[in-house]
């Protein structure tokens, strides 16, 4: 089975501090994801990458940065934490080569800033 | 751009009843993907159902199935026998063809089971 981890399921940090999201999956997938969930919003997209050092823009990437210096790994950075990034952080993964496009995703991080 | 629409959010079905949860999208593609994802209650999102636009042959996996109106753009998701395991938020999303699509999902609609 896919595994996907996320480093905290909940989170509390303080505004303007950095904050380091941290998602691993073990499937060797080339492509991963970082979204937001919010209440009445659905999943919007932060970043992605699909291979390593490779990073696109998704949807809403303000407030956000990533990294991705090993296949396996994906990073979300907040540079300085703020209330309005109060929310639900989910990763997920996929397949390039099969055509499936199924994204495996993490159990959440739930990050408060206070 | 894409979009997903979901304008439901909220849903309530009685157990061993069947209910479908509706989902719209707008495209100008002709080739593309659309997909039904599951939460549950504080656990990780999972694949429910997966239909290619080119099949007009409706998706199904075991007590779900979906209604696909290509025409339409309708990809409806019917869930039949409902079980209280199906309690969850779902999700209707849509990808593109191209290599390096992303996804894109409707807000999301809530899904209660009455026992």
């Amino acid at each position: 089975d896919v595994k996907v981890t996320q480093s905290s399921r909940y989170l509390v940090k303080r505004t303007g501090e950095k904050v380091f999201l941290e998602c691993v999956q073990d499937m060797d997938h080339e492509n991963m994801f970082w979204y937001r969930q919010d209440p009445g919003l659905g999943l919007r997209l932060i970043y992605f990458s699909y291979d390593v050092k490779m990073k696109e823009k998704g949807d809403i990437p303000e407030g956000y940065s990533v990294s991705r210096e090993k296949k396996e790994r994906f990073s979300l950075i907040l540079e300085s934490a703020s209330t309005n990034q109060t929310s639900m952080y989910l990763c997920a993964s996929s397949d390039s080569g099969t055509g499936d496009y199924e994204q495996y995703f993490g159990p959440g991080t739930r990050l408060t800033v206070t | 751009a894409q979009t997903v629409t979901q304008s439901q959010p909220e849903m309530s079905v009685q157990e061993a009843e069947t209910v479908t949860l509706s989902c719209t999208y707008d495209t100008s593609e002709s080739d593309y993907y659309l997909f039904w994802y599951k939460q549950p209650p504080s656990r990780q999102m999972i694949l429910v159902i997966r239909q290619e636009a080119y099949k007009q042959q409706n998706a199904t996996e075991n007590r779900f199935s979906v209604n696909f109106q290509k025409a339409a753009k309708s990809f409806s998701l019917k869930i039949s026998d409902s079980q209280l395991g199906d309690a969850a938020m779902y999700f209707c999303a849509y990808r593109g063809s191209g290599a390096n699509s992303k996804l894109t999902f409707g807000k999301g609609i809530t899904l209660s089971v009455r026992p």
